[in-house]
């Protein structure tokens, strides 16, 4: 049974736009939150992540949030741009570095 | 710095034949992984190492055999391939408990991944 859901598959999104992807989980041992990002025929790269002590991270134009109680967190990405069009990926950890996956949301950056 | 590799980039298999995929970091990272991805399943954990000579059964590990032999490079083996093994499959590194807790040490490099096929 998957641990972390990526429940919107897709997602399209004016340029300039923001763009939220969505995340829930049910392990609540889960203390550490990472989003990772995939272009076609190439390795997730990591993007920004959040602790568990934390409801807010801030790397640029991406925040990650983090709703313990409803275990859910989401990532904004403000202003979209057509570079953000890829495969993102939220993935959780409860500290022993096994990291469990989401299925992914496809998002695409219209011009 | 190449980061983490992985050779082949593709490969198409007959079932019943066997095959190894290669991985290799430079970046002094103490755990590796093996994952595979299917459309609508996320990443999916075969098998890990959390330091040269030892390995470790993930959460989809049938079917696959590894070996950490040196701490740079971490082995995937497919003794008799299966139609149901067509996948892509990703290799991750990352620093481990050297770097202490929680200091980032969850965050994973991946390698551009290997796309294989079993007829």
């Amino acid at each position: 049974d998957q641990q972390v859901k990526q429940n919107s598959p897709s997602l399209s999104v004016q340029e300039g736009r923001i763009s939220i992807l969505n995340c829930d989980y049910t392990n609540s041992m889960f203390d550490y939150f990472l989003w990772y990002k995939k272009y076609p025929a190439e390795g997730p790269t990591f993007l920004i992540s959040i602790s568990s002590i934390k409801d807010k991270n801030e790397d640029g134009r991406f925040t990650v949030f983090l709703n313990k109680s409803a275990k859910h967190l989401s990532l904004h990405i403000v202003p979209s741009q057509p570079g953000d069009s890829a495969v993102y990926f939220c993935a959780a950890s409860d500290g022993d570095y096994k990291l469990s996956f989401g299925a992914g949301t496809t998002v695409t950056v219209r011009a | 710095n190449a980061g983490v590799t992985q050779t082949p980039k593709f490969r198409v298999l007959k079932t019943g034949q066997s095959m190894t995929l290669l991985c290799a970091q430079d970046m002094n990272h103490e755990y590796m992984y093996w994952y595979r991805q299917d459309p609508g399943m996320g990443l999916r954990l075969i098998h890990y190492s959390v330091g040269e000579g030892t390995t470790a059964k993930g959460e989809v590990p049938d079917g696959y055999n590894v070996s950490r032999l040196k701490k740079q490079n971490f082995l995937l083996g497919l003794e008799s391939a299966a139609p149901s093994q067509t996948s892509v499959y990703f290799c991750a590194s990352s620093y481990g408990q050297e770097r202490g807790p929680r200091m980032g040490t969850d965050t994973q490099y991946f390698g551009p991944g290997t796309r294989l096929t079993v007829l």
